[in-house]
Order: structure tokens, then C-alpha cells, then sequence
């Protein structure tokens, strides 16, 4: 099965840093994804790591040790749109037909002025 | 020129009817989703379907019936409404590339009374 940890709650200030980390236990991995979901909105997608390391898109970055298990998705130059909640999600499968996508709980992210 | 549409965006019910959503995408993709998403936010995968065939069925009740006449288009005919059925449910498809992301639809609330 699958199993994925996230924080509930995290709160910053505008202009600040915010890393929001993931654990996972999964039986087979196929990479690590970050999505972001506005209160009444969609998820929508913002990344996704298959191997370890750091990938960067602008203001967001997401890192994955496959060793440790772990992820975190890091907001920069944090602004009050950032408010939302941030969705971890493993993959257990290659490709279109066999992968299914596994969602932790979220953390909601509050942007204080 | 949206991509992924469903309909009707709420739904409000009494126990024991029977209702149905409508999910549509024009992205091309081959594989579609429903997904459940609970008042406390968890995302969990329903159903998946590659080409109008189920792939996944994760332990859903067999009062939650899936159709996909073509693979643009995936229904879901719920039978029986009873008041745990109230969430929002998201369609989603997703290209088939390995890390190709989901693309969700806008959601459709809905509450049993």
C-alpha cells in the first residue's frame, strides 16, 4: 500500500521561505508530485521528481531523496496567492496505464501580510 | 476552450436517489480519473480508466458506477445516495508519459441531505 506524511499547517510572512516536507512508504515508486489546491479550487500541478535532487521552476523548488524517502517542495519570496493547500503524491506505476496517483493529506499554507 | 469540464459543479440530494456526473477533456489523454475528495481535503482515487476500459477500481462501492462511451469522456452514476456520498469529486486525465501530470477537472460538490 501507500502511505504519505505531510504536515497539516504551516504559516509564514510575505517574502519569507517555506519548506513543506513529504515522507512516503510506497511499494513501488514512480516519482514524487507536488500539487496545489486554493480553497473551492482544483489541484493543480506544480511538480514532479522521478530521480534525486533539486528541480526548480521559478519561485518553487521540490527535492527527493528516494534512499530517505522524503520530499519537500520550497516556496520562495512567499505572496499572500501562495495561501492554499500543498498535496505530496507517489506513483506506483510506469506510464499511462498502470500508474495510479497517491495523495497525502496536504499541508495548508497560510501567507501572513 | 477548457480542459477538463464537468458538470454540474454542485449537486444537492436526498438519501436513496440516484445522480450522475459528467466529465468531459479534450487534452487528447488517454487515461481519466474520478476522484473523492473528503471535508477534511483527502484526496483518494475512485476509478481509473485507459481507453474506455477500467484499470483501477479501488474498493468503491458497487453503487458507484463508472461509463466511458469514448476516451474523452468519463461518467459516474452514483445509485442509492447515502449522506457519506457528500465530498467534492474531481475528474482528472493524465497524458502517458511517465511524469505527464493529472489535469483536474473543476470539481463537483456534492451533498446528501
Amino acid at each position: 500500500g501507500q502511505s504519505l506524511e505531510q504536515p497539516s499547517e504551516v504559516t509564514a510572512v510575505e517574502g519569507a521561505i517555506v519548506q513543506m516536507n513529504c515522507t512516503y512508504q510506497t511499494s513501488g515508486f514512480y516519482g514524487l508530485s507536488w500539487y496545489q489546491q486554493h480553497d473551492g479550487g482544483a489541484p493543480t500541478f506544480l511538480s514532479y521528481n522521478a530521480l534525486d535532487g533539486l528541480e526548480e521552476t521559478g519561485r518553487f523548488s521540490s527535492f527527493l531523496s528516494r534512499s530517505d524517502s522524503y520530499g519537500y517542495l520550497l516556496l520562495q519570496e512567499l505572496q499572500m496567492k501562495d495561501s492554499a493547500s500543498y498535496f505530496c503524491a507517489v506513483r506506483d506505476g510506469r506510464g499511462s496505464t498502470l500508474g495510479r496517483l497517491y495523495f497525502g493529506r496536504g499541508t495548508q499554507l497560510t501567507v501572513w501580510p | 476552450d477548457t480542459a477538463v469540464s464537468q458538470t454540474p459543479k454542485y449537486l444537492v440530494t436526498q438519501m436513496g436517489n440516484d445522480k450522475s456526473i459528467k466529465c468531459e477533456q479534450n487534452l487528447g489523454h488517454d487515461t481519466m480519473y474520478w476522484y473523492k475528495q473528503d471535508s477534511k481535503k483527502f484526496l483518494k482515487i475512485m476509478f481509473s480508466y485507459n481507453n474506455k476500459e477500467l484499470i483501477i477500481n479501488e474498493t468503491v462501492p458497487n453503487r458507484f458506477s463508472p461509463k466511458s462511451p469514448d476516451k474523452a469522456h468519463l461518467n459516474l452514476h452514483i445509485n442509492s445516495l447515502e449522506l457519506g456520498d457528500s465530498a467534492v469529486y474531481f475528474c482528472a486525465s493524465r497524458g502517458g508519459t511517465a511524469g505527464s501530470p493529472l489535469h483536474f477537472g473543476n470539481g463537483t460538490r456534492l451533498t446528501v441531505t
